[in-house]
């Protein structure tokens, strides 16, 4: 079993509308989570960290869910520029090694 | 505020040739550095990082390794590559404990 697993997608999303995706993890130890953005044949860029009473960006929301091992993103109002790779990252000690998942390919189109 | 350079930028190389990729991270001290690499279409995968000058943690047995001759400069080599050694190859820095990573701009290698 993967570390950290997604759904590679794509999902293509209608601009303006809203789309979620999940990620899961195995190590019920972990104790941090991000979300990274990567852009075709770009270097990942951090998108936002996840903390456990989930947080807010503007247009982007995280949720944590421990008890079942999943991560959530969910983009609002989505934006032609939205169109990525979304990778869930999930760190599992105190060395920052990062478990890194293939990424959910998202779409939007006009 | 800190950036973290790569060069070359992309590489064509022969196999059985050696590989020598650097990194450099500027407005930061002490920093965990970190290779990775990205095969076309799959997740990154930790190759190497370090928590300090000479303190080098392989993850993965390859015919790679690394060094770290200074604070913040961190190399990735090989003596002889093959053709598995073709990807995108990333250097991230980090504070360390469970804070955030930031990338470098990556080096694309094809092994022909």
């Amino acid at each position: 079993r993967k570390e950290v697993e997604q759904d590679p997608g794509p999902f293509n999303v209608p601009e303006g509308a809203t789309v979620a995706f999940n990620c899961t993890y195995s190590n019920s130890a972990s104790q941090s989570f991000f979300w990274y953005r990567q852009d075709c044949r770009k270097e990942p860029k951090l998108l936002m960290s996840v903390y456990s009473s989930g947080n807010e960006d503007g247009r982007f929301t995280a949720q944590l869910n421990r008890a079942s091992q999943y991560i959530s993103l969910l983009i609002r109002d989505s934006k032609l520029s939205d169109s990525a790779t979304y990778l869930c990252v999930v760190m599992g000690d105190s060395w920052g090694k990062l478990q890194f998942g293939a990424g959910t390919q998202v779409v939007v189109t006009p | 505020s800190q950036t973290i350079h790569q060069w070359p930028a992309t590489l064509v190389q022969p196999v059985g040739s050696p590989l020598s990729l650097e990194c450099t991270v500027e407005g930061t001290s002490n920093p965990n550095l970190y290779w990775y690499r990205q095969a076309a279409g799959r997740g990154l995968q930790l190759l190497f990082y370090s928590v300090g000058i000479g303190q080098i943690s392989s993850e993965v047995p390859q015919n790679l390794s690394a060094s770290r001759p200074q604070d913040r400069q961190f190399i990735l080599s090989s003596k002889k590559l093959l053709l598995s050694d073709s990807g995108f190859y990333l250097c991230a820095w980090g504070t360390g404990g469970n804070n955030e990573q930031f990338f470098g701009p990556g080096t694309r290698l094809t092994v022909l």
